[in-house]
């Protein structure tokens, strides 16, 4: 079975604060998400990896990164956390392909901003 | 920004009911995933729809793609509580380099014993 392991279920850090989420998948894909969910907006993407360092804008990239230094590891970076960032982080990754490779899920980071 | 809305956002229903959630957008997606997320986990894939107007079953849930790619829907029959959960539709798109899914915003369902 694909395993995406997120490297934190719950974190908790203060405004200002550099903040690190790393995500690492077993499965040799060459795509890695990140996604943020929040409630009634779905999951929205805002880093994606297609490649070891590759990367591409998502549709809400302000005030994070990324970094793919090596194929199974995509870390995203809260520059200088804010609250407006609290929120579920989730990674995903996939085989290439077009259209129609599954992405596969970690169990999530729920990160608070105080 | 393409969006995927869906409805209804919350669902709650009795073990047995049959229940129907919508997908729609007024983009064209060249295919259309469906997901499950249980409390604490990620979403997991549960079926892939691709041509116009097909329809997928697994089990009890039918999943049919319009006609014009632009919306889809999911069809529980004989709800289980097994079957909570929050229900995510996603749109496939070709972004360059690879593939990128939009996600909708999401049907919570609640089945009650």
């Amino acid at each position: 079975d694909v395993k995406v392991t997120q490297s934190s279920r719950y974190l908790v850090k203060r405004t200002g604060e550099k903040v690190f989420l790393e995500c690492v998948q077993d499965m040799d894909h060459e795509n890695m998400f990140w996604y943020r969910q929040d409630p009634g907006l779905g999951l929205r993407l805002i880093y994606f990896s297609y490649d070891v360092k590759m990367k591409e804008k998502g549709d809400i990239p302000e005030g994070y990164s990324v970094s793919r230094e090596k194929k199974e590891r995509f870390s995203l970076i809260l520059e200088s956390a804010s609250t407006n960032q609290t929120s579920m982080y989730l990674c995903a990754s996939s085989f290439f392909d077009r259209f129609n490779q599954p992405q596969h899920f970690g169990d999530g980071t729920r990160l608070s901003i105080l | 920004t393409q969006l995927l809305e869906q409805s209804p956002q919350f669902l709650s229903i009795q073990e047995g009911e049959n229940l129907t959630v919508y997908c729609n957008s007024s983009s064209v997606f060249s295919s259309l995933q469906w997901y499950r997320q249980e409390p604490g986990e990620g979403p997991v894939l549960l079926v892939t729809v691709v041509t116009g107007g097909e329809v997928k079953k697994l089990k009890r849930l039918t999943f049919q793609f319009g006609d014009a790619r632009k919306d889809s829907s999911l069809h529980i029959t004989a709800a289980q509580p097994g079957d909570t959960g929050l229900y995510l539709c996603a749109g496939a798109r070709y972004g360059g380099a690879t593939n990128k899914l939009i996600f909708g915003t999401g049907t919570l369902l609640a089945v009650q014993p």
